[in-house]
């Protein structure tokens, strides 16, 4: 079964909302998570690396500001995309670290669509 | 929905042999075939994809092989060095759809 969840599963908002998107590791505990980006026909694009009690790490060119993560406990970290522009439609991909760096798990993902 | 799977879990292999990873897949409307690396405390990374109208793909000492008919491709790694020693996933896409993943191969090379 699914070991990592992403909710919601698509989400359709108004251009200049913000829309937070949710993920958690089922059964085990993951002090690391990455987010990703796909883009339509493109691979994904790694966005930041989610460390749980401390500030994320950003990937270059990705604004901190406009993608807020949070990793408030071993198994969730949410990311917030705030005033949101069409141009951030997307999918959007969450993987957890197992421990022991034996590899990681990635959620199912998250479309979003702005208009 | 698509359904991706990955072996071996776990590869051993020692310098300068040849690796092999496979995937199969289940939705033959996939047409996109991504490879990741996840190195240790870092997150995935591109290295080979191919598309469904080729059937082999090459980039130095990394290839991939599709076979559409068997809905099977498979990522080829010559002469490994330990640099090479990586969790790797394979995916797959109708390219407008989620990538799906396998659940990786983590690949040990002696040195």
């Amino acid at each position: 079964g699914a070991v990592v969840s992403q909710h919601p599963s698509r989400v359709i908002c108004k251009s200049g909302t913000s829309v937070k998107i949710e993920c958690r590791s089922l059964d085990f505990q993951a002090t690391t998570m990455f987010w990703y980006r796909q883009f339509p026909k493109k691979s994904l694009m790694l966005m930041a690396t989610s460390n749980e009690g401390s500030k994320a790490t950003y990937e270059q060119g990705v604004e901190k500001d406009k993608f807020l993560i949070n990793h408030a406990s071993l198994t969730l970290s949410t990311l917030t995309v705030t005033s949101a522009h069409p141009e951030d439609s997307s999918f959007y991909i969450c993987s957890a670290r197992v421990p022991s760096g034996r590899g990681s798990y990635f959620g199912p993902g998250t479309r979003l669509l702005v208009l | 929905g698509e359904n991706v799977e990955q072996h071996p879990s776990t590869l051993s292999v020692q310098e300068g042999d040849s690796a092999v990873i496979k995937c199969t897949y289940s939705d033959s409307a996939s047409n996109y075939f991504p490879w990741y690396k996840q190195e240790l405390g870092k997150g995935s990374q591109l290295i080979i994809d191919i598309r469904s109208n080729v059937g082999e793909k090459k980039d130095q000492r990394i290839a991939v092989t599709l076979n559409k008919t068997a809905k099977h491709f498979s990522l080829h790694i010559t002469e490994t060095q330990p640099e090479d020693s990586a969790v790797y996933f394979c995916a797959a896409s109708r390219g407008n759809t989620p990538l799906v993943f396998g659940k990786g191969t983590r690949l040990s090379v002696i040195a």
